[in-house]
This record gives structure tokens, sequence and C-alpha cells, in this order.
């Protein structure tokens, strides 16, 4: 079976400063990872995914993110947060793009 | 142009009435999915449709629990004999196509469903 682990439930940044969202995932073989960004009143959005390749993947708003294997790890940063990062963020894992796990989610509010 | 839409955003009942969910997806797109986001979770796969058939429903969590997409298009959730249990949030996503490396899914707001 395949989980998904978001240890952080909340994480509170400065504007400008730097984040990372930690993402730990369960899966028997190379999974398809994805991030997706909730914010208030809109519907989930993709920010990137990994199928396979160069396992650093670069995403929309600036958003990257780094598969590492060894540690069943896929976690998401962004150099210099703005204020309209603040959101919920969903880390997901799937044997391929329909059937997902989502984490949890991480919580990101930004303060000036 | 207009994303995926759902109707009602917002849905009270009573615990054993019958509720329906309704998706309009992206114009064109052949496969939608729904997902069920109960609160401080994230959203958990209920079925997937290609055109008018479920390709895969092996994450309804029961038979009170059952979902069409008649004509290939709009989608309707229908819950029999609602439990407290089922009070969340349904999402619908469709994406141009299913089960492919490069099929990105685009949600709806999703539906809050309060069974008092």
């Amino acid at each position: 079976a395949q989980s998904v682990t978001q240890p952080d439930i909340h994480i509170t940044v400065s504007e400008g400063a730097s984040l990372e969202l930690r993402c730990n995932y369960s899966y028997g073989a190379t999974p398809y990872l994805f991030w997706y960004v909730q914010s208030p009143g809109q519907g989930l959005q993709l920010l990137l995914k990994y199928f396979s390749g160069d396992t650093l993947v670069q995403g929309i708003k600036g958003f990257e993110a780094e598969f590492k294997r060894s540690q069943s790890s896929f976690n998401l940063r962004k150099p210099s947060v703005h204020w309209s990062d603040a959101a919920e963020y969903f880390c997901a894992v799937g044997p391929n793009d329909y059937k997902l796990s989502f984490g949890a989610g991480t919580t990101v509010t930004v303060r000036a | 142009g207009a994303g995926v839409s759902q109707t009602p955003s917002n849905k009270v009942t009573e615990k054993g009435k019958y509720v329906e969910l309704r998706c309009d997806p992206i114009s064109g797109h052949t496969a939608l999915y729904w997902y069920r986001q109960s609160l401080g979770q994230g959203p958990e796969f209920l079925i997937y449709f290609q055109g008018t058939g479920a390709a895969d429903d092996s994450g309804l969590p029961n038979d009170r629990f059952f979902a069409v997409r008649p004509e290939g298009s709009v989608s309707t959730l229908k819950i029999q004999r609602t439990e407290r249990g089922d009070s969340a949030v349904y999402l619908c996503a469709s994406s141009p196509a299913g089960a492919t490396r490069l099929g990105e899914q685009f949600f709806g707001p999703g539906t809050r469903l309060t069974v008092l």
C-alpha cells in the first residue's frame, strides 16, 4: 500500500525567506509524485510532478522539488516566499497519475 | 476558459437522507475523478471515469456511494442513507486523458457536505 507523510502540520515563514516542506512516502516501486497547493476558496492546483528522469523538478510559481529515492522523500522548496504563497500544500504519491494518495497537508503562514 | 465547477457549494442534510453532488468538468476532458477530503486530511480517491464508464471505483467506501457519468461529461455522486461520518468536502477533478504520464488533474472548489 502507498502512503504519504507530511511531518509538519504548520509552518510560519517570513516574507522573502526560504521555504522547505517535507514529504516522505512509502511505495514499493518508483512512484508518481506530486505537490499540490490549495488556497482558501480555491481548488487544488498542481505545482509540479515527478515521474522519472532528473530528480530535481521545477514547477510553477518558483517552486522546485527533489526526489531522493534513498530517503523516500520529495521535499518542496522555494528560495524566497511571497505573501501569496500562504496556503495549504499537499504531497501525493501514486502508481499512476490518477489514483493518488495524499498527505494530510502542511499549512504555510507568511508573516510580513 | 471555465474550470471545473461543482454544485452545490454547500449541502446540509439530515442523517438517513439521500444527496446528489454534481460536477461539471472542463469541456473536452475525458477523464473525471471524485475525491473526499475530511477535516484535517488530504483528499482520498473515490472513483475515476474514463468517458462514460467507471474505470476504477475501488475508493468508494461502501455501497451507499454511487457515481454516474451518463454522457461522458457531467458526473453525479450519489450518497444514500447518509451518515454523520460522510461529512466532508467532496472534490471533483478532470483531465484531458486518464492514466497517462502527462495527465494533470484540474480540481473544482468542492462541495462541503454536512450531515446532521
